[in-house]
């Protein structure tokens, strides 16, 4: 099982929609959660942290379930300008400390 | 302020040859990261300084190897370069270690392997 896992995608979503998607992470030991987003041919940038209680900016929300070992980024109204592959990080402090990025679900936001 | 900045751009090598690419992290940053991002696949990681020092290493071979400054500025070498090491390298610092820093990253730098 890989340590941290996400749908690719593509999400083909209308304009306006509220899209939802999840990232799994295999070691219990992960200790901090990030989203980056990534737009075609750039550099990651950080999107927002997540935290135990769960965060919210703006449109984006952020959660965290530690007992089933995945986190959540839920996107509403959806923009055309979220079209970007969204990448789930995992830092791990566990006998060494270790940061994960997953493969990223690309979200496509249709006019 | 500065963002983390890296060059060249774009690198063009022939196999065999050697790579070297640069990063400046931002102002007041002592971590720096580099990765690798293949065509199509996802960000792996290479290797991580901290005080000059090197702490931790991803699943690279050894020609992957790199340095870090007294200022803080890093060096990632590639040897004996192949053709599947053609993608993207991407450096990102951050204050100190890892466990719960942000991680920014410069534009990278774009190896082509001829």
């Amino acid at each position: 099982r890989k340590e941290v896992e996400q749908d690719p995608g593509p999400f083909n979503v209308p304009e306006g929609a509220t899209v939802a998607f999840n990232c799994t992470y295999s070691n219990s030991a992960s200790q901090s959660f990030f989203w980056y987003r990534q737009d075609c041919r750039k550099e990651p940038k950080l999107l927002m942290s997540v935290y135990s209680s769960g965060n919210e900016d703006g449109r984006f929300t952020a959660q965290l379930n530690r007992a089933s070992q995945y986190i959540s980024l839920l996107i509403r109204d959806s923009k055309l300008s979220d079209s970007a592959t969204y990448l789930c990080v995992v830092n791990r402090v566990y006998r060494d400390d270790k940061i994960i990025f997953g493969k990223g679900t690309r979200l496509h936001i249709l006019p | 302020e500065a963002g983390v900045t890296q060059s060249p751009t774009h690198l063009i090598k022939t196999r065999g040859q050697q790579a070297t690419l640069r990063c400046s992290p931002i102002s007041g940053h002592t971590s720096v990261y580099w990765y690798q991002q293949a065509l199509g696949l996802g960000l792996q990681f290479l290797l991580w300084y901290d005080e000059g020092e090197e702490r931790n290493r991803g699943n690279f071979p050894p020609r992957f190897s790199g340095r870090q400054f007294p200022n803080y500025s890093s060096e990632l070498n590639v040897n004996a370069l192949e053709l599947e090491d053609s993608a993207l390298y991407l450096c990102a610092s951050s204050l100190g270690g890892w466990a719960k820093n942000i991680q920014y990253f410069g534009a990278g730098t774009r190896l082509s392997v001829l």
